[in-house]
């Protein structure tokens, strides 16, 4: 079975553009997670979507957003880059309605903003 | 609201050394919690989890139980091989709410 695959692998941006992060999904699984993962503070929760909806959101600035299409893969989108965006972001992955089962990670997009 | 707190790094300790991470957390009702693992160049990957109070989570000579009256999840292993070096997280999942809260991570060397 396939896993979480994620692109770009890295990405480079300026300060003030936008970057657009990509996330498929394990087959058969309709929930996406977006973490960041920036230098000393562990994973941040971003968004989570189910069946194309959006269910929640992380404490991020609104020009963080993104959409789930009817495949169930997924797109982040960063609006305004600023240096600090610069991170690690990671998607995961589950079936819908599974509460305790694990969540899947694809090996992550590593954004630079310069 | 959840939170996670586990045990700054980074920790270095010799192959075939007894191992403990602290984890505890804060969450209202009855978290799952999880122990996930980030090899060099990798996603998280499950390596644990216990779902209630008393249970006890194991994989690959890690052991983690659930103790409710302390709310802590403490990583254990008997027997660290230079292989287990990576970054270990420490998650919670409270009741009803789908997304996982994470803990800073803990980054573990093992020299030989």
């Amino acid at each position: 079975e396939a896993g979480v695959t994620q692109s770009p692998t890295h990405l480079i941006k300026t300060r003030g553009q936008q970057a657009t992060l990509r996330c498929s999904p394990i087959s058969g699984h309709t929930s996406v997670y977006w973490y960041q993962q920036a230098l000393g503070l562990g994973l941040q929760f971003l968004l989570w979507y189910d069946e194309g909806e959006e269910r929640n959101r992380g404490n991020f600035p609104p020009r963080f957003s993104g959409r789930q299409f009817p495949n169930y893969s997924s797109e982040l989108n960063v609006n305004a880059l600023e240096l600090e965006d610069s991170a690690l972001y990671l998607c995961a992955s589950r079936p819908s309605g599974t509460q305790n089962s694990p969540l899947h990670f694809g090996n992550g997009t590593r954004l630079t903003v310069t | 609201g959840n939170s996670v707190t586990q045990m700054e790094g980074p920790v270095t300790l010799s192959e075939e050394a007894f191992l403990t991470i602290n984890c505890t957390y804060t969450a209202t009702g009855y978290p799952s919690l999880f122990w996930y693992v980030q090899y060099p160049g990798e996603g998280l990957q499950l390596l644990l989890k216990a779902t209630k109070a008393d249970d006890k989570g194991s994989n690959k000579g890690f052991e983690a139980t659930y103790r409710k009256e302390t709310t802590s999840f403490h990583l254990e292993k008997g027997s660290v091989q230079v292989s287990d070096s990576a970054v270990y997280f420490c998650a919670l999942q409270g009741f009803g709410n789908e997304k996982l809260t994470f803990g800073t991570g803990t980054r573990l060397t093992i020299i030989p």
